[in-house]
């Protein structure tokens, strides 16, 4: 059955740290990977997208890697500011279509709040 | 580039009746387009997938004669919720796939409130 979890579930860190995100996967064939962040009310933002052959891509302050091998992504804010807090969306792409127009394969997301 | 608008971004309906949500495409052409569903605290559930010019497919479980989507324009698809009820009332949201090979983008979601 193909499933992302992530974890930990929710997270509270205070502004200026650094946080990382857990996301594995049980998703075959695997197509490409994906962390979304998505505010409260409002839609998915995509972040970065990773396929099969990447370690390590980085958008700003946000930096996710990506182990093929073990089935495993990371996303690592530096510096975490107030705008920040808001859930971060695990997204693995499944199937054999070309590039990722193939089945998107949701975790439940991480709720990191950033405090003051 | 790539960016999708969904209208309303809120609305409160009586029990019974019918809702539309609007999903468009605004500087691509979207030849599939996906509607999802998302209860407080839980992650995006598919609904269906909706074809340009064809009929939708939904996921199993999701009432197509409740939930009916037309996606008549390569720019815009829609949601309409058939007699309301409280239990509809959620967080919807539509994405659109676009030429990137890669490329999903998400509309900025409506809440629905039925009351």
């Amino acid at each position: 059955k193909n499933q992302v979890e992530q974890s930990p579930q929710s997270l509270i860190i205070l502004e200026g740290k650094n946080c990382t995100l857990q996301c594995n996967y049980t998703v075959s064939p695997f197509s490409n990977l994906r962390w979304y962040k998505q505010d409260t009310g409002r839609g998915p933002v995509s972040l970065t997208i990773m396929t099969f052959s990447e370690n390590t891509k980085s958008n700003g302050r946000y930096t996710a890697t990506l182990d093929a091998d073990t089935k495993q992504s990371s996303l690592h804010i530096t510096a975490s500011q107030l705008s920040d807090s808001a859930s971060y969306i695990c997204v693995v792409s499944a199937g054999r279509g070309s590039g990722g127009y193939n089945k998107l394969i949701f975790g439940a997301g991480t709720r990191l709040a950033v405090h003051p | 580039g790539a960016v999708v608008s969904q209208h309303p971004s809120w609305v409160i309906c009586k029990s019974g009746t019918s809702v539309k949500i609007e999903c468009r495409s605004l500087d691509f052409q979207a030849t599939t387009m996906f509607w999802y569903r998302q209860f407080p605290k839980q992650s995006l559930m598919l609904m269906a997938t909706s074809n340009e010019g064809s009929k939708a497919t939904y996921e199993q479980g999701v009432e197509k004669d409740k939930f009916l989507i037309n996606h008549a324009s390569l720019t815009l698809s829609t949601l309409t919720v058939t007699s309301a009820h409280p239990e509809d009332s959620s967080f919807y949201i539509c994405s659109a796939r676009w030429t990137d090979p890669y490329g999903y983008t998400f509309g900025s979601g409506t809440r629905l409130t039925v009351v």
